[in-house]
């Protein structure tokens, strides 16, 4: 059983510019979320995908956008990068299930993105 | 706003002592989580709390869900350097089960 893989590991973009950001869910898990962390903070709710449909959203610009796949796989794509967008990505996939279950994430090693 | 503040954010301690980490809300959450996380790496999840006042177990960690499910503890007992990393509480609110994280506990287990 593989864990949930993101690539790619690292990023330098440039302001303005635009990213995609690419997570393979773990075997079984229906369930996407995308988080942004910054340095020295938790990681903050971007949204999540079920089934294909955006499931909720945290709060962040339009300029933030995804896409689940049916294989479960998912992207995140961000549109006129800002300097404040640099922080480590993190994908997570929950399995379906039971509340209780649904609730666990079980993280990628994140991409991080520094925009210069 | 955060939602969930963890104490304390830093703490650096020596090899064999015992420490408390705590995750503290106004907010009642469904289920509550409890990540480690190592420098260039996802969260790993610990535990996962559902039940008010429920205490769980892992080796050396205990892991408290307050009765009123506001509130959580991480206690650990004889670190090691090895429980080095930033430990995450996370709570799940509502349909989505979108996960609202603590503002992290820096912890370093000098040997």
């Amino acid at each position: 059983e593989t864990g949930v893989t993101q690539s790619p590991t690292h990023l330098i973009k440039t302001r303005g510019q635009q990213v995609t950001l690419r997570c393979s869910s773990q075997s079984g898990h229906n369930t996407v979320s995308w988080y942004q962390q910054a340095l020295g903070q938790g990681p903050q709710f971007i949204f999540q995908y079920y089934r294909e449909e955006e499931n909720g959203r945290g709060n962040f610009p339009p300029r933030f956008s995804g896409l689940q796949f049916p294989n479960y796989s998912s992207e995140l794509n961000v549109n006129a990068l800002e300097l404040d967008d640099s922080a480590l990505y993190l994908c997570a996939s929950s399995p379906p299930g039971p509340r209780r279950a649904n609730t666990e994430a079980f993280f990628g090693q994140g991409t991080r993105l520094t925009v210069v | 706003t955060q939602l969930l503040e963890q104490s304390p954010q830093f703490l650096s301690i020596q090899e064999g002592e015992n420490l408390t980490v705590y995750c503290n809300s106004s907010s009642v959450f469904s289920s509550l989580q409890w990540y480690r996380q190592e420098p260039g790496e996802g969260p790993v999840l610990l535990v996962t709390v559902v039940t008010g006042g429920e205490v769980k177990k892992l080796k050396r960690l205990t892991f408290q869900f307050g009765d009123a499910r506001k509130d959580s503890s991480l206690h650990i007992t004889a670190a090691q350097p090895g429980d080095t990393g930033l430990y995450l509480c996370a709570g799940a609110r509502g349909a989505t089960n979108k996960l609202i994280f603590g503002t992290g506990t820096l912890l370093a287990v000098q040997p």
